[in-house]
């Protein structure tokens, strides 16, 4: 079966400093791959996707880089935190393409900036 | 731009009572919707997954229907129980997924 891991589960880090969340999937190959950010009141944003080593997407500007450097790896990073980028992150997967596809999530990072 | 609206954004029920979910959407152009429960300070598990061609799919006391044309979708839940408190989201895709931004349910025993 496929399991999703994320760590740290909560990180506090002061303004300015460097950020690396990391994600990695279980149990499957080639998968896509996904950061989101959850803030209070705004719902679910997704950050980047990736459907392969290398591949990153990123949906919104921000201060925020993924990286993908094994197939079952994605990495989400920041050179300088601002207090902005606090929230609840959330790694995703899912196989294939096209329409019939089920994402399924990991337990999440919540990161606080101070 | 797709946006995807859940109403009620709270609902608070007692026990054993049926309830229904909604969920709205902009553009009917979609692959499909999936629900998802999320509990405080956790991740998001999958509950159902609709097709944009299905009508419904069903999962023990859980029943989601589709009507694309009219840009709508709802969670039923039938026999409500304490455990069942939580988010629900709903999200729509046309490859990567749109979400609506909740209802938080309370069930009171």
């Amino acid at each position: 079966s496929q399991t999703i891991h994320q760590w740290p589960a909560t990180l506090v880090q002061p303004v300015g400093s460097p950020l690396s969340l990391e994600c990695t999937v279980e149990g499957t190959s080639n998968p896509n791959l996904y950061w989101y950010r959850q803030a209070a009141g705004r719902g679910l944003q997704l950050l980047f996707y990736s459907v392969g080593i290398g591949q990153i997407s990123s949906e919104v500007p921000q201060n925020l880089s993924a990286s993908r450097p094994q197939d079952r790896q994605f990495i989400l990073s920041s050179k300088k935190l601002l207090l902005s980028d606090s929230g609840f992150y959330l790694c995703a997967w899912n196989v294939g393409t096209g329409i019939s596809y089920e994402q399924y999530f990991g337990p999440g990072t919540r990161l606080t900036v101070t | 731009k797709q946006e995807v609206t859940q109403i009620p954004a709270a609902l608070s029920v007692p026990e054993g009572e049926n309830l229904v979910l909604n969920c709205s959407f902009t553009d009917s152009a979609i692959y499909n919707l999936q629900w998802f429960r999320q509990d405080p300070g956790k991740g998001l598990t999958s509950l159902l997954l609709i097709q944009s061609s299905q009508r419904e799919q069903t999962s023990g006391r859980l029943n989601a229907s589709l009507d694309k044309s009219s840009g709508r979708s709802t969670l039923y839940i039938a026999a409500s129980q304490p455990g069942d408190s939580a988010t629900y989201l709903c999200a729509v895709s046309r490859g990567n997924l749109i979400f609506g931004k909740g209802t938080k349910l309370s069930v009171k025993p």
